[in-house]
């Protein structure tokens, strides 16, 4: 069974770091190019990075609301994809869901079923 | 403040079709594919459509979607109150080079 697994979330003031995991199961996460979507409590989702296979490059991109304060990396040895996250604002709080394609249309179509993340003092 | 614009709300009667509107321009939904997700309360994320109007497998046919021009619609025919959710638009931004997401319209069965 094709599975994401997020794991690492937690109350953190702000400022502070925090770093997620996403672990995969069931297909060849080495191929496959992640993403991380979050979504503020009562609110919509918001696409903020993905990182590539690396047969493609392994190459990262960022949404401006992140780039700089979080990064992607991957560990295709533990089928796991990692956010660190720093200077946490009080605007990072959500729930954070890792997902990528595995139909080869460019769609999310596998979702982990998130990680909740709350920045506050 | 999404670049995509989806209307906050929609409702309808069990059995009535709902229409659910997704608006950006040339540089997201003008360019690229169209893509939808279903939110049931409390879980993950669903793709509902993906590559305008292409249903992935286990998707009941009562869900429809178009585009046309920097706008695309979804369509509930035959609204079913396991349809009530979140729905999302979603297209690649080739300006913001990222994906971006409507700001979700909750439907809502009466």
């Amino acid at each position: 069974e094709v599975q994401l697994v997020e794991s690492g979330g937690g109350l953190v003031k702000p400022g502070g770091s925090l770093r997620l995991s996403c672990a995969g199961s069931g297909f060849t996460f080495s191929n496959v190019w992640m993403s991380w979507v979050r979504q503020a409590p009562g609110k919509g989702l918001e696409w903020f990075g993905r990182i590539r296979s690396k047969v493609d490059g392994g190459t990262i991109d960022y949404a401006a609301p992140v780039k700089g304060r979080f990064t992607i990396s991957r560990d295709d040895s533990k089928n796991t994809v990692y956010l660190q996250m720093n200077s946490l604002k009080t605007e990072d709080t959500g729930t954070y869901y890792c997902t990528y394609d595995s139909s080869g249309y460019n769609a999310f179509d596998i979702w982990g079923q998130g990680t909740v993340v709350t920045v506050a003092s | 403040q999404s670049v995509v614009t989806q209307p906050p709300s929609a409702s309808g009667t069990p059995g009535q079709r709902v229409t659910i509107s997704c608006s950006g321009s040339s540089s997201n939904i003008g360019s690229n594919y169209v893509y939808w997700h279903q939110q049931l309360p409390g879980t993950a994320p669903k793709l509902l459509m993906y590559r305008n109007n292409q249903r992935p497998s286990g998707v009941p046919d009562r869900f429809s979607a178009s585009k046309s021009g920097t706008s695309a619609s979804l369509v509930i025919s035959g609204l079913r109150s396991e349809d009530e959710a979140d729905y999302y638009c979603a297209a690649w931004d080739d300006s913001l080079s990222g994906h971006v997401f409507g700001g979700g319209t909750k439907v809502t069965v009466l």
